[in-house]
C-alpha cells in the first residue's frame, strides 16, 4: 500500500519479555518518527530518523528501548524486558521532507502493546 | 510547564454548534502549527496547517496568535462526523543541531457532536 505500515497491529506481552515492532514508512519520506501514546494522552516523541542516522532519541524513556532504520527505510523498535507502564500504542510517523514545515506527517495505524 | 497545552475537554455539543478549541505552545522558537484529528482507536491525521494570517478551510478556521503563543480552531455548523479528538501540534526545536525536525503535540481534546 502506499501508507506507513506497522506491524504488529496488537502485542500482548509478559513483563519481561522482549518485543520489536515495525514501521514500513511511505516510499522515498526521508523523516522517520516514533511515537509513543498512552490512553487518554496526545502522541509523545521518542525517537527521529533522518535517513539512516538516529538524530534525536530524546523521548526514549530508557535504556531498555532501542530504535534503528539501517538502511534509511524500514525501522524497528525494540523494547527489552517490558514493563506493564510500557503498555500504549506506539505509532510510527514519516515525512517527505525533513523540517517542520515541509509536510504532512503520516502516522501508521499504531503497534497497541500491553504488556501483562 | 508542557510544550502544547489544550483545553482538556471534553466537548458535548449538538448537531449545527459552534465550537472552539484553546491551544498554547511554550517554546517561541516554534515555527509552524497544525490541527491534526484523531478518531477513536485510529491514527491521527492533518486537519489543517494553521498561517499566521488565520486560514479557513470550509467549516474550520485556524488562527494563530505568534505574541500570546496561542493556537485556535473554530469548528462552524458542527456534523456528527466531527466526533473526533483534536490535536493542536507545534514544530518544536529538536535536539540535534536545533533543526526544528520535531512535531509536538497536545493532550487533544475529545468533541462529541450529538444529533
Amino acid at each position: 500500500g502506499a501508507g506507513v505500515s506497522q506491524s504488529p497491529r496488537y502485542k500482548v506481552a509478559k513483563r519481561g519479555q522482549d518485543v520489536a515492532l515495525r514501521c514500513d514508512p511511505i516510499s522515498g519520506h526521508v523523516s522517520l518518527f516514533w511515537y509513543q501514546q498512552a490512553l487518554g494522552q496526545g502522541p509523545e516523541f521518542l525517537t527521529y530518523f533522518q535517513n539512516e542516522a538516529q538524530l534525536d532519541k530524546s523521548g526514549l524513556p530508557s535504556d531498555r528501548f532501542f530504535a534503528e532504520r539501517p538502511e534509511g527505510s524500514v525501522s524497528t523498535l525494540k523494547i527489552q524486558r517490558t514493563q506493564q507502564e510500557d503498555s500504549a500504542v506506539y505509532l510510527c510517523a514519516s515525512r517527505r521532507g525533513t523540517g517542520g514545515h515541509t509536510g504532512e506527517l503520516f502516522f501508521g495505524e499504531g503497534s497497541r502493546l500491553t504488556v501483562l | 510547564r508542557k510544550e502544547v497545552e489544550q483545553d482538556p475537554g471534553p466537548f458535548n455539543v449538538p448537531e449545527g454548534a459552534t465550537v472552539a478549541f484553546n491551544c498554547t505552545y511554550s517554546n517561541s522558537a516554534s515555527q509552524s502549527f497544525f490541527w491534526y484529528r484523531q478518531d477513536c482507536r485510529k491514527e491521527p491525521k492533518l486537519l489543517m496547517s494553521v498561517y499566521s494570517s488565520g486560514n479557513e478551510d470550509g467549516r474550520f478556521t485556524a488562527q494563530l496568535n505568534r505574541a500570546s503563543q496561542y493556537i485556535s480552531l473554530l469548528i462552524r455548523d458542527s456534523k456528527l462526523s466531527d466526533s473526533a479528538t483534536y490535536l493542536c501540534v507545534v514544530n518544536t526545536p529538536g535536539d540535534s543541531g536545533g533543526s526544528n525536525y520535531k512535531l509536538t503535540f497536545g493532550k487533544g481534546t475529545l468533541l462529541t457532536v450529538n444529533p
